[in-house]
């Protein structure tokens, strides 16, 4: 079982709908989340972090924490043509100086 | 302000040989780690640092080793280059090891 998991898409979705991306992760004792968003040939560019259980908004991105289930996700409202990247799940280990463990990523195509 | 800043941007070097990259942190950032892309899949850890100090290693041969100068910069070195060594390296900063990380632009290391 991979440390942290996401399906890789692509998801397409029709600009202006709500794209949903998921997350699972294994270590029941982590405590930090973080979403990246990754163009293609760029680096990562850190849209969001959520730290307890539930919701956490910032413009068209909301960020959901579920620690019971092990699960983040990352809704993104009225998606636009250039939302169109690769999404980062990334967690934090504490045990091991800190350092983030990401999930391969999974595409999100906008259609205009 | 100045982002995290990586050089070279690219690089091609043969097998065997040795290779150095840098990285300047975002100004008052302590803590900088490593981390290799491949095509595909999301960020591996390599290292961090924080004050100088190695606080986490992941799981890569003695080939890789870094360090922290007292401005926060740091170097990567790979030595006795493989084909897999190929990748996106990635050079993270934060204020402080339980803060959100920023990318740099990453270096991009081609062996032939």
């Amino acid at each position: 079982q991979k440390e942290v998991e996401q399906n890789s898409g692509p998801l397409s979705v029709p600009e202006g709908a709500i794209a949903s991306l998921n997350c699972t992760y294994s270590d029941r004792g982590s405590q930090s989340f973080f979403w990246y968003r990754q163009y293609s040939g760029k680096s990562p560019e850190l849209i969001m972090s959520i730290y307890s259980n539930g919701d956490k908004e910032d413009g068209r991105f909301t960020a959901q924490l579920n620690k019971a289930s092990q699960y983040v996700s990352l809704l993104i409202r009225d998606s636009q043509p250039s939302d169109s990247a690769t999404y980062l799940c990334a967690v934090r280990r504490t045990a091991y100086g800190n350092k983030l463990v990401f999930g391969a990523g999974t595409i999100l195509r906008v259609k205009s | 302000d100045a982002g995290v800043t990586q050089s070279p941007t690219h690089l091609i070097k043969t097998r065997g040989q040795h290779v150095t990259l840098r990285c300047s942190p975002i100004s008052g950032h302590k803590s900088v780690s490593w981390y290799q892309q491949v095509l595909g899949q999301g960020p591996q850890f390599i290292f961090q640092y924080y004050e100088k100090e190695e606080r986490g290693r992941g799981n890569f041969p003695d080939r890789f080793s870094a360090r922290q100068f007292p401005n926060y910069s740091s170097e990567l070195n790979v030595n006795a280059l493989l084909l897999g060594d190929s990748a996106l390296y990635l050079c993270a900063s934060s204020l402080d090891v339980n803060y959100g990380y920023t990318f740099g632009s990453g270096t991009r290391l081609t062996v032939v």
